[in-house]
């Protein structure tokens, strides 16, 4: 088990462009999690899956935003003409359905938008 | 409305001083409740959590947080507080296991 991890670390862009990060969740976690993080506040979540089956979607998630988890296992989550206010740091969770919540965090990826 | 409030952004204490960090929910039900840490560059990690039974809960790195569902409340406290300890805390609350709400994070610095 390595845990979650999430590519790129870091990424740099320039307005208008897109960007897709990646997730690969604990192996046999079913839920997978994306959250947005900005300087000083909590994590806000985005989005959801249970599986391959997006469950809930946060109203944070405009329509420039698009997240897949094709085959239950790794997620991806695109931006489309990036904004200056998507800069952040994005998170992704994963976690067992059954029992309590807990999720597992990933590094994040953090997103500058020149 | 649901919501986690953490009281007090930034928190500094001497090292070997006790930690007390506040967490207030709102909830008509007794949600699942959590305290991560975050270190720079890095993502959450659970400290400790609670679920049902012992109301008082036991994590990692010497914390402990009490629930205490007559003021709606799950402070995070260290009796002696190291170095190591500085990072960012946030209190989360599951509301009905896939409902995460957290707060806005507690900044804890010790000072030598």
């Amino acid at each position: 088990d390595t845990g979650v991890s999430q590519n790129p670390r870091h990424k740099i862009t320039k307005r208008g462009q897109n960007v897709t990060f990646r997730c690969d969740p604990i192996s046999e976690h079913n839920r997978l999690y994306w959250y947005r993080q900005t300087l000083g506040q909590g994590p806000e979540f985005l989005t959801y899956f249970q599986n391959e089956a997006q469950l809930e979607k946060s109203r944070l998630l405009s329509d420039r935003f698009s997240a897949e988890r094709p085959k239950g296992s790794f997620s991806t989550l695109e931006i489309q003409r990036t904004e200056q206010g998507d800069s952040a740091m994005y998170l992704c969770a994963s976690s067992l359905r059954t029992g309590p919540n807990e999720q597992f965090f990933g590094p994040g990826t953090r997103l500058t938008v020149l | 409305a649901q919501s986690v409030t953490q009281l007090g952004s930034h928190v500094s204490v001497s090292e070997g001083a006790l930690v007390l960090l506040r967490c207030n929910y709102s909830s008509s039900v007794p949600p699942y409740l959590f305290w991560y840490v975050q270190y720079p560059n890095q993502g959450l990690q659970l400290l400790l959590k609670y679920t049902t039974g012992a109301t008082l809960v036991k994590g990692i790195n010497g914390f402990e947080a009490e629930f205490k569902k007559s003021e709606t409340s799950f402070h995070l406290t260290k009796p002696s507080a190291h170095m190591s300890a500085a990072a960012e805390y946030f209190c989360a609350v599951d509301y009905n296991n896939n409902d995460m709400r957290f707060g806005a994070g507690t900044r804890l610095t010790v000072k030598p």
